[in-house]
């Protein structure tokens, strides 16, 4: 979906630099996602974001942290990158609702970290 | 640990063979989310079931909801290439106040 967007799409850095991915959405909805895809892992959430003041832990966080910038901005930033953060991030985005509503995700960031 | 469970994570299918995939919770479930990731690609959402006992098509595929809204299926008939990728089940309930994705299924098809 071309309403979610993310960058940089590909990343190389070192053990022990900060980086920032970054999302935008022109769909317009609250709630916001970052995710992480490793090979039979699926995808584990990391923050999300229901609104602009809200930030919520997801079950793997450490390491990482958010920042809501707005509505339409979610960032992720791994304050000291380590290789086993080596993986596929998903940026997704999801009308306010009771469950039931669908996300929508961005194209992927896919970070090596040597 | 994972509260929604997926089986098998791999499967090998022959092109026009049928498969089915499934998604396990301890938990009773509000409803049911299915996606479908291409390779290379980003999830895409597919369908949602809600109701117990829940049956819903599209084209080839058949989405299932338990009776007692803790399982879930997927049924491909007559496989085709196109239908090479990783198939994730995403389940929610307000105990969990979130969608909570299984590992997923990858499929591929063999001509």
């Amino acid at each position: 979906d071309a309403d979610v967007t993310q960058t940089p799409r590909n990343r190389i850095t070192k053990t022990g630099k900060r980086i920032m991915l970054e999302c935008s959405q022109t769909k317009g909805h609250d709630r916001m996602y970052w995710y992480r895809q490793d090979p039979g892992l699926g995808l584990r959430l990391i923050y999300y974001s229901f609104d602009v003041k809200d930030i919520n832990k997801g079950e793997i966080s450490d390491g990482y942290s958010v920042s809501r910038q707005a509505q339409a901005k979610f960032s992720l930033s791994l304050e000291s990158a380590i290789p086993n953060q080596t993986a596929l991030y998903f940026c997704a985005t999801s009308e306010r609702g009771q469950g039931r509503e669908t996300q929508y995700f961005g194209p992927g960031t896919r970070l090596l970290v040597l | 640990g994972q509260q929604v469970m997926q089986i098998p994570q791999y499967q090998h299918v022959q092109e026009g063979e049928d498969f089915t995939t499934y998604c396990n919770s301890s938990t009773t479930l509000s409803n049911i989310q299915w996606y479908k990731q291409r390779p290379g690609g980003h999830p895409v959402f597919l369908i949602q079931l809600v109701k117990s006992g829940e049956v819903k098509k599209q084209k080839r595929l058949t989405f299932q909801f338990g009776e007692a809204k803790k399982n879930s299926s997927l049924h491909i008939t007559a496989t085709q290439t196109t239908d090479v990728g990783t198939y994730f089940c995403a389940g929610w309930t307000d105990s969990w106040g979130k969608l909570q994705f299984g590992a997923g299924t990858q499929v591929v098809v063999t001509p």
